[in-house]
């Protein structure tokens, strides 16, 4: 059974920097592409991040510069580190897989508050 | 540029069916998406994928009361015998050629 638990959320000041892990189980991360999503209190859905299983990387346009995405074979975890954070930055994140989606965590709450 | 536009809301009354409608921009009509669901309270779940031409592939243990279709430039998520438990936010989501990935805004549906 696949299953992701997101960790690392929390409460950190503007200008600060946190660090976002999805533990998986069932599968093997670095076989699949996996991909960051964001919900903001009260709004929608917000596609973030992806690394592709060869290692490529891309960004959401919000938080290009700031943000990566990155993966330990190892450990078999997902991570986003996230960089001079920004109040509009505070929102639950979700870690899942595949370009569709398919599976979700349950999610980590990161709230920029000073 | 790929944009997914929905319609905010959406009612349906209980046993009956609806249809909810994910446009794509111009350009992109041959892009697959994924339907999510989002329950009050809770986090998304992938409900399927559908593709151009219509097939769509599920979930594990989503209903059959749940399918999906395609025309065009617009994909379509039908619930048949809506259920209370399906008040929901659904989010359509899509990737392709230059595009890693992108939501529509989401349309709430209540079951009256």
């Amino acid at each position: 059974e696949v299953q992701l638990v997101e960790s690392g959320g929390g409460l950190i000041q503007p200008g600060g920097s946190l660090r976002l892990s999805c533990a998986a189980s069932g599968f093997t991360v670095s076989y699949n592409s996996m991909a960051w999503v964001r919900q903001a209190p009260g709004k929608g859905l917000e596609w973030l991040s992806i690394i592709y299983s060869g290692g490529g990387t891309f960004y959401a346009d919000s938080v290009k510069g700031r943000f990566i995405i990155s993966r330990d074979n190892s450990k078999n975890t997902l991570y986003l580190q996230m960089n001079s954070l920004r109040v509009e930055d505070t929102a639950v994140y979700y870690c899942a897989t595949d370009q569709q989606l398919m599976n979700w965590g349950q999610g980590t709450l990161v709230t920029v508050s000073s | 540029q790929l944009v997914l536009t929905q319609s905010p809301s959406a009612s349906a009354s209980l046993g009956a069916s609806v249809k909810l409608t994910c446009t794509l921009t111009s350009g992109h009509n041959t892009y697959a998406i994924a339907w999510h669901q989002q329950q009050p309270g809770r986090g998304p779940r992938f409900l399927m994928k559908v593709d151009n031409d219509g097939r769509h592939t599920k979930g594990d243990g989503i209903p059959d009361r749940f399918s999906g279709s395609s025309s065009g430039a617009e994909r379509y998520l039908t619930i048949s015998n809506v259920q209370s438990e399906d008040e929901a936010d659904y989010y359509c989501q899509s990737w392709g050629t230059g595009v890693h990935g992108v939501f529509g805004g989401g349309t709430k549906l209540t079951v009256l």
